[in-house]
């Protein structure tokens, strides 16, 4: 079974400019998560997707962010303009069940260098 | 707001010489804690969940165990392919999301 995928793996940017990330889920989760480590840090929670629904974006640092997730099955990440405190590395996370708890699955991670 | 706590940083280990890693937490309403791996550029690898305070998980070399404020993954006669950071998470109140730990690498030597 395919795990977390996640596009690309490293994207170099001015800041300024536009840089969308894509991620895709194991197949059959409904649960979608994304997280960003920044230099020296824990990893943190940006937001968490119900099939296409946003069920909690309490970790979304700016509205300079947005995240989509179409039809319930892929999401992508989009930053926009890029600021240099927006570098990192970004995680996707997948996990099976609507509620409880339940074990996320990581993807690889998309490193982000903004100049 | 959750905090996760992990100590130490860092530890370097000879290949056999067991140990512990610790990982304290404040929270309100904890569901579960969770150990996760992480080799250098991949994501976190899930090893474990605990629910409730008195609960061991064991795999191979790994036994997570858990307390109503630290939870401890003991590493037992550890070989160098256990080199990895490893990081601690919690989940709470009625939300989906973590809350990691900021992880301690470890290091064993042959």
């Amino acid at each position: 079974e395919a795990g977390v995928t996640q596009f690309p793996s490293h994207s170099v940017i001015e800041k300024g400019q536009t840089v969308t990330l894509r991620c895709d889920p194991i197949s059959g989760h409904d649960n979608l998560y994304w997280y960003r480590r920044v230099m020296g840090k824990e990893i943190k929670f940006l937001l968490h997707f119900v099939k296409e629904s946003k069920q909690d974006e309490s970790g979304m640092p700016n509205n300079r962010f947005l995240a989509e997730r179409t039809g319930g099955t892929y999401s992508t990440l989009k930053v926009q303009p890029a600021e240099l405190e927006d570098s990192g590395v970004y995680f996707c996370a997948s996990s099976q069940l609507a509620g409880g708890i339940n074990e996320q699955f990581f993807g690889p991670g998309t490193r982000l260098t903004v100049l | 707001e959750d905090q996760v706590t992990q100590s130490p940083e860092a530890l370097r280990l000879q290949e056999g010489e067991s140990s512990s890693l610790n990982c304290s937490y404040t929270v309100s309403g904890l569901r579960g804690l969770f150990w996760y791996r992480q080799d250098p550029g991949k994501g976190p690898e899930f090893l474990f969940t605990l629910y409730s305070a008195g609960e061991e998980k064991e795999k191979e070399r790994l036994k997570a165990t858990l307390t109503k404020k630290e939870s401890f993954l003991h590493i037992t006669a550890p070989k160098p392919e256990d080199s990895a950071t490893y990081l601690c998470a919690v989940q709470t109140g009625g939300y989906q999301k973590v809350t990691f730990g900021t992880g301690t690498k470890l290091q064993v030597i042959p």
